[in-house]
């Protein structure tokens, strides 16, 4: 069985460029999470989808930060402008229900110059 | 707002060694907890959860894990650790009110093994 799928690995921009992270999760897992990890600390949630739709979203900063789970499945981030502050891994997981074992992707680790 | 602590950053251990990382938990409620590991370059993988039920709680990879309520403590153990072993390990919490379920993780310990 394939894991969770996350493009690009790594992504290399310059501030206020915009980014987009890709993400594919396990079939049949309707829970999507996307978390932030930066260097030294724990993943932080971002946000949480239930099929296609966005729950637990308090986290996201919502004034360059952007997602979407069309069709309940595949899913994009997206900063839009990237601030030097935003250099950190952006890791992908699903699960078949919310406090089910989460699956991680490889997550993109991302460098705002 | 629930939080997880693991109090040390660093734990040094020799192959062969047994084991204990750490965790601690603020949350009303009995959560669901959980520990994952994560080696350089790979994804989180999860090794062991407590939802309910007998509190000491086998995993993959020999590791086990006791839930005491009293201490509000999740701490990871292993009898004997292998160099393979050597990986940063977090403590994760999560809990379900009202449609939300937001899991926290603690800031990670990592585990060095020395031959």
């Amino acid at each position: 069985e394939a894991g969770v799928v996350q493009s690009p690995r790594y992504k290399i921009i310059e501030k206020k460029q915009p980014v987009a992270f890709w993400c594919n999760p396990i079939s049949g897992h309707n829970t999507l999470y996307w978390y932030l990890q930066n260097l030294g600390q724990g993943p932080e949630l971002l946000i949480r989808y239930e099929n296609e739709e966005a729950v637990d979203d308090s986290q996201l900063p919502k004034d360059r930060f952007s997602a979407e789970r069309l069709k309940g499945v595949d899913s994009t981030l997206k900063i839009q402008p990237a601030e030097l502050g935003d250099s950190a891994v952006y890791l992908c997981a699903s699960s078949l229900a919310p406090w089910e074992t989460q699956y991680f992707g490889p997550g993109t680790r991302l460098l705002v110059l | 707002a629930q939080s997880v602590t693991q109090p040390d950053i660093h734990i040094t251990v020799s192959e062969g060694a047994s084991l204990e990382l750490r965790c601690n938990y603020s949350y009303g409620a009995t959560p669901y907890l959980f520990w994952y590991v994560q080696s350089p370059g790979q994804g989180l993988q999860l090794l062991l959860k407590y939802f309910s039920g007998d509190t000491l709680v086998q995993g993959i990879k020999g590791f086990e894990a006791e839930f005491k309520r009293s201490q509000s403590s999740f701490n990871l153990r292993k009898p004997s650790v292998h160099w393979s072993d050597a990986a940063e390990y977090f403590c994760a919490v999560g809990s379900s009110s009202g449609g939300s379920y937001i899991p926290t993780f603690g800031r990670g310990t990592s585990l060095i093994v020395h031959p």
